[in-house]
């Protein structure tokens, strides 16, 4: 079975800087969605990558697809606390299921 | 906008009670699943149904059932509650053909089985 792993656990960083999460796959990815979750609530669709080397934006996140298709990478330019959370990939299967990672929880400090 | 209710936001119920989580969806998706969320063991599926009335079982299916008998609703049953299914109850659903790996979450429902 698949099995995807997040780094880092945890990141916590200042308002305004930089950061990257990267997704790593067990086996080659052929869909990959990003997901993000505030604590206690339901998760919440970002982007989705299906080809090798794609990459998507969306405000000041980007995400993109390695050309060998075993791992993604999450990018937030210039963090605001409303970055903050908890953001998971997620690997396309069979049978419309999904394989979840553990996820990443990103603190913002303003 | 995209909208899947869970009824519950909290539950607290006794061991051995029989518990329903109820999920509608108003997206007339065909696709809808139950997920549990623990901490250190991330998000793990229960079941899930792709047609009203179809189930199958996902990677951690014991001590649990589900049911769908209208399209919209997809709940999900502890037959008898035990403390090790206290957790985080997360449905979602999701639409057919090449959308149906996004997927909607509900709020999630918090369990708590004393």
């Amino acid at each position: 079975s698949q099995e995807l792993e997040q780094s880092p656990q945890s990141l916590i960083v200042q308002e305004g800087k930089n950061l990257t999460i990267n997704c790593t796959s067990s086996k080659t990815l052929y869909g990959l969605y990003w997901y993000k979750q505030k604590y206690g609530e339901g998760l919440i669709f970002l982007m989705m990558l299906q080809k090798g080397g794609e990459e998507k934006s969306h405000e000041k996140i980007t995400a993109k697809l390695d050309e060998k298709k075993q791992q993604s990478s999450l990018h937030i330019t210039a963090s605001q606390p409303s970055h903050a959370g908890i953001y998971l990939c997620g690997a396309a299967g069979s049978n419309y299921k999904l394989t979840f990672g553990k996820g990443t929880l990103l603190t913002v400090n303003p | 906008d995209v909208k899947v209710t869970q009824s519950s936001r909290y539950l607290v119920k006794r061991t051995g009670e029989k518990v329903f989580l109820e999920c509608v969806q108003d997206m007339d998706h065909e696709n809808m699943f139950w997920y549990r969320q623990d901490p250190g063991l991330g998000l793990r599926l229960i079941y899930f149904s792709y047609d009203v009335k179809m189930k199958e079982k996902g990677d951690i299916p014991e001590g649990y059932s589900v049911s769908r008998e209208k399209k919209e609703r997809f709940s999900l049953i502890l037959e008898s509650a035990s403390t090790n299914q206290t957790s985080m109850y997360l449905c979602a659903s999701s639409p057919p053909g090449a959308a149906q790996n996004i997927q909607y979450f509900g709020a999630g429902t918090r369990l708590s089985v004393l």
